[in-house]
């Protein structure tokens, strides 16, 4: 089944622990994207990449992380993660090209920082 | 920003009846797509309009867009309660954006009263 899939789906942490929300997809998809999303502000993306060892920032990339090593993996990093990073955040990917391609969501994670 | 806003933020309506949400947008698009996304799960891809289409198709739900006035708008037909949830344009950039690469408005959320 094609899907993108993220772990863990919730946790709850203390300032500065660093902690890893995984990403993978199954659809040999090149682009790979971070969202966050809180309420009244929509989803708001993070990091973005274009293909394998090729990452950028999207519109709210402090306090993150992000590297693309293998094509199915996208993990992101909060080395030292503030209550401010409270939220909902969703792994998303898709073909890229010339075309118009949909995304595909991951189920999200739900991250609480106390 | 490229983001879309969409109008309402919220719209209560009874089985059976009609949605229509707007999409407004700032700058030239390639595309424009509707996702929807049932409470704090991922979301999923509707339907996907090019710049160059008018109206699409896909079952109950019927996309415009008027790149004139860079807006867009979704019905939803004979409405179901199954339908509540958030509802997201998503746009491109248009010429030499990054591919792949979309800008996701703040939503409207759609109740269905059975």
């Amino acid at each position: 089944e094609a899907q993108v899939t993220q772990n863990p789906r919730y946790l709850i942490t203390v300032t500065g622990k660093k902690l890893t929300v995984t990403c993978s997809q199954n659809m040999n998809h090149e682009y790979m994207s971070w969202y966050r999303q809180d309420p009244g502000l929509g989803l708001r993306q993070i990091y973005y990449s274009m293909n394998v060892e090729v990452t950028d920032k999207g519109d709210v990339p402090e306090g993150y992380k992000v590297s693309r090593k293998e094509k199915r993996n996208f993990p992101l990093i909060l080395e030292s993660p503030s209550p401010n990073q409270t939220s909902l955040y969703f792994c998303a990917s898709s073909f890229k090209g010339q075309g118009a391609y949909e995304q595909f969501f991951g189920p999200g994670t739900r991250l609480t920082v106390l | 920003s490229q983001q879309g806003e969409e109008d309402p933020q919220a719209l209560s309506i009874q089985e059976g009846e009609n949605a229509t949400m707007n999409c407004s947008y700032k700058t030239s698009i390639n595309n424009l797509q509707w996702y929807r996304q049932n409470s704090g799960r991922g979301l999923v891809h509707l339907i996907l309009i090019r710049s160059n289409e008018r109206e699409k198709h896909s079952g109950r739900l019927r996309v415009t867009l008027d790149t004139s006035k860079k807006s867009s708008s979704l019905l939803i037909t004979a409405s179901r309660a199954a339908d509540t949830a958030s509802y997201f344009c998503a746009t491109d950039a248009g010429r030499g954006s990054t591919l792949g690469r979309l800008y996701f408005g703040r939503g409207t959320q759609l109740t269905v009263w059975p």
